[in-house]
């Protein structure tokens, strides 16, 4: 089955470490995108990359990195600047076009202590 | 900034009776495209419907419908038989050519359904 795929479901991390986050999409799609979600906040986006090699930052970009080396592939790494990082972090992908939806992978909820 | 508005943090309606959801959003380009989202506990994203703003006719899948009125910006969603499945956090987002496809989000609105 085709298919977006986030490792862990949770994830628990000291403060001061980095963490990755994992995405795989087997949906061949151009486009994904890093998204996170706070209570009463919706989803704001980290970070959006269009085509392999190349990413842009969204809105809340300071504080994570991303790679894009393998269409398939779109890792997030929550770094230790970024001063809040403990929420619910979705990836999503989707064909090029404005009416193609975006399909989501499961989410990870990620807690830093 | 690109925006979009869900005016109301929670609603609650009867097993079988009717809902209406707002979305209200703001962007000056002609092309682009709607969406409502769900979102049920499992915190799976499921698309429920979506709409393109140069088609008039309002988008309709079995008992979810919209009623896009383009030149107020608006975009609600209608539950009709609403159903105990259907409770969940509901979002609405839309996407345009400038705003290099990425899809922005309202902060969305709780429905729960009463039995």
């Amino acid at each position: 089955d085709g298919g977006i795929t986030q490792s862990p479901k949770y994830l628990f991390r000291k403060e001061g470490q980095n963490v990755t986050l994992s995405c795989e999409q087997n949906l061949n799609h151009d486009a994904m995108y890093w998204y996170r979600q706070d209570p009463g906040q919706g989803l704001r986006l980290i970070y959006y990359s269009q085509i392999v090699n190349d990413f842009q930052k969204g809105d809340i970009a300071e504080g994570y990195s991303v790679s894009r080396e393998k269409k398939e592939s779109f890792p997030l790494t929550v770094t230790s600047a970024q001063k809040n990082p403990t929420a619910f972090y979705l990836c999503a992908s989707s064909s090029r076009g404005l009416g193609s939806p975006l399909h989501f992978g499961n989410g990870t909820r990620l807690t830093v202590t | 900034a690109q925006t979009v508005t869900q005016s109301q943090p929670e609603m609650s309606v009867q097993e079988a009776e009717t809902v209406t959801l707002s979305c209200t959003y703001d962007t000056s380009e002609s092309d682009y495209y709607l969406f409502w989202y769900k979102q049920p506990p499992s915190r799976q994203m499921i698309l429920v419907i979506r709409q393109e703003a140069y088609k008039q006719q309002n988008a309709t899948e079995n008992r979810f419908s919209v009623n896009f009125q383009k030149a107020a910006k608006s975009f609600s969603l209608k539950i009709s038989d609403s159903q105990l499945g259907d409770a969940a956090m509901y979002f609405c987002a839309y996407r345009t050519q400038g705003g290099s496809e990425k899809l922005v989000f309202g902060k969305g609105t709780k429905l729960t359904v009463n039995p």
